[in-house]
């Protein structure tokens, strides 16, 4: 399975923009990238995906190096509500041929200063 | 859509005791997921089905774990006999399949506690 790399934490502060890095080179052609985040308590919450082209949605913008060896998620206003786990994601193809499952790593651990 | 809905919230068990957790997906999704989460070795995944088949159960730790999906609206995880080492918020995921993009849901979890 491809592997992403994420620092394992990451300090903002409220209404700044955050950039959150990922790196994963072994990514295949094939391979959409996932970004996840978890808020405390909760079960992890869908952001954004994208293949190729930067992607933007109500929640965040993901940015896609050209190679696609590493990507941005990009929260524009930082809010105290954005602290959480963010997950970078490739989907990995999984038993059974046409079927894919997403394995979430570590994260990054995304503090957000008032 | 009430989105994907697990219980119990919390259970506290004793070693040795079954263990039952269930699951309803959203309505509509034919991909269900099941995740367990602890401080040590994070989020893995444990099964998935497609279509209420099981596809991949190659996380589930042991025999003592087996999961079914009845239908498309139900699934279970069953840990029997459980252990403290089963201790962990056990999480599950709903998805619609299309093509090489799908979203997953997750539901708010179940804290498990074996004692």
């Amino acid at each position: 399975d491809a592997k992403t790399t994420q620092p394992n934490s990451m300090e903002s502060n409220e209404e700044e923009p955050v950039h959150l890095p990922c790196n994963h080179s072994t990514i295949s052609g094939t391979d959409y990238i996932h970004w996840y985040r978890q808020l405390p308590s909760q079960g992890p919450e869908y952001v954004i995906h994208g293949l190729t082209s930067n992607v933007n949605n109500r929640m965040a913008s993901l940015a896609i190096a050209e190679d696609r060896k590493s990507s941005t998620l990009i929260l524009h206003r930082a809010t105290l509500r954005d602290a959480a786990v963010y997950y970078c994601i490739l989907r990995s193809p999984g038993s059974g041929g046409s079927n894919y499952k997403l394995t979430f790593g570590k994260g990054t651990l995304l503090t957000v200063n008032p | 859509d009430a989105g994907v809905i697990q219980s119990p919230r919390h259970e506290v068990t004793e070693m040795g005791q079954e263990v039952t957790l269930r699951c309803k997906p959203i309505s509509g999704h034919n991909s269900l997921f099941w995740y367990r989460q602890t401080m040590m070795r994070g989020l893995e995944l444990l099964i998935y089905f497609n279509n209420n088949v099981p596809i991949d159960d190659s996380g589930m730790p042991e025999d003592r774990f087996s999961a079914k999906m009845p239908n498309a609206s139900f699934s279970t995880l069953k840990i029997q006999p459980s252990e403290p080492r089963d201790s962990a918020v056990y999480f599950c995921a709903s998805s619609l399949r299309q093509g090489g993009y799908e979203k997953l849901f997750f539901g708010s979890g179940t804290q498990l506690s074996v004692l």
